[in-house]
């Protein structure tokens, strides 16, 4: 599976869209982009993932460049309960039994 | 719905003493999935099952054994505990066909 890499922290103010990017150059044409996030002390939750195309979901937006090697997790109007830990992960359907690899994600601040 | 939910919340054992860890999930899935989290890093997967009477070895299986006797639960069992195995213990499942995979609350476990 592709390495990602994320910027360690992020602030975001109450209200304002948070974006969160997520580097993925070596990524190969048939993984998966994943975001997760884990607020203090529970488990990851599953936040959106996609392919190619955009998506958009109750939680969040994701946002894939052309060339895949990047993208960026929008949280249109963050909240204090969105301070979190977010992770961007590649995921091949076929080879890795669907395994998760996390890195150390980008923890994400939203001030009032 | 209760999701998945892990047995128990805390523990603390001293050194050379054994334990399982129980995670039970009640949404039919067919994968499950044992991952620890040391403070400032992300998961890391220790072992999973892809059915019932399955399990297999994931990046840190040593030190662990698992059992999937029932296909709702998963057991992680601690030999012979150790002071590395100090940890925050997170259980998964999910689907066959959807790779979003749902976390339990975690266990924290003290070795000492």
């Amino acid at each position: 599976d592709a390495k990602t890499t994320q910027p360690p922290s992020m602030d975001c103010a109450e209200g304002r869209a948070a974006n969160l990017p997520c580097n993925h150059s070596t990524i190969s044409g048939n993984e998966y982009v994943y975001w997760y996030r884990q607020i203090h002390s529970q488990g990851p939750q599953y936040i959106i993932h996609g392919l190619k195309n955009n998506e958009t979901n109750e939680m969040a937006s994701l946002i894939i460049t052309e060339d895949r090697k990047s993208s960026t997790l929008i949280l249109p109007h963050a909240t204090l309960r969105d301070t979190a830990v977010y992770y961007c992960i590649a995921l091949n359907y076929g080879g890795s039994q669907g395994n998760l690899i996390f890195g150390k994600g980008t923890k994400l601040s939203v001030k009032p | 719905n209760a999701g998945v939910t892990q047995t128990p919340k805390f523990r603390v054992l001293k050194t050379g003493q054994s334990m399982t860890l129980l995670c039970a999930q009640d949404m039919n899935h067919e994968y499950m999935y044992w991952y620890r989290q040391d403070p400032g890093m992300g998961l890391r997967l220790i072992h999973y099952s892809v059915g019932e009477g399955t399990t297999a070895k994931g990046e840190v299986p040593d030190g662990y054994n698992v059992s999937r006797l029932k296909k709702q639960n998963f057991l992680l069992g601690l030999e012979s505990a150790a002071p590395s195995q100090t940890s925050v213990y997170f259980c998964a499942s999910r689907r066959i066909e959807g790779y979003e995979q749902y976390f339990g609350p975690g266990t924290r476990l003290t070795v000492t």
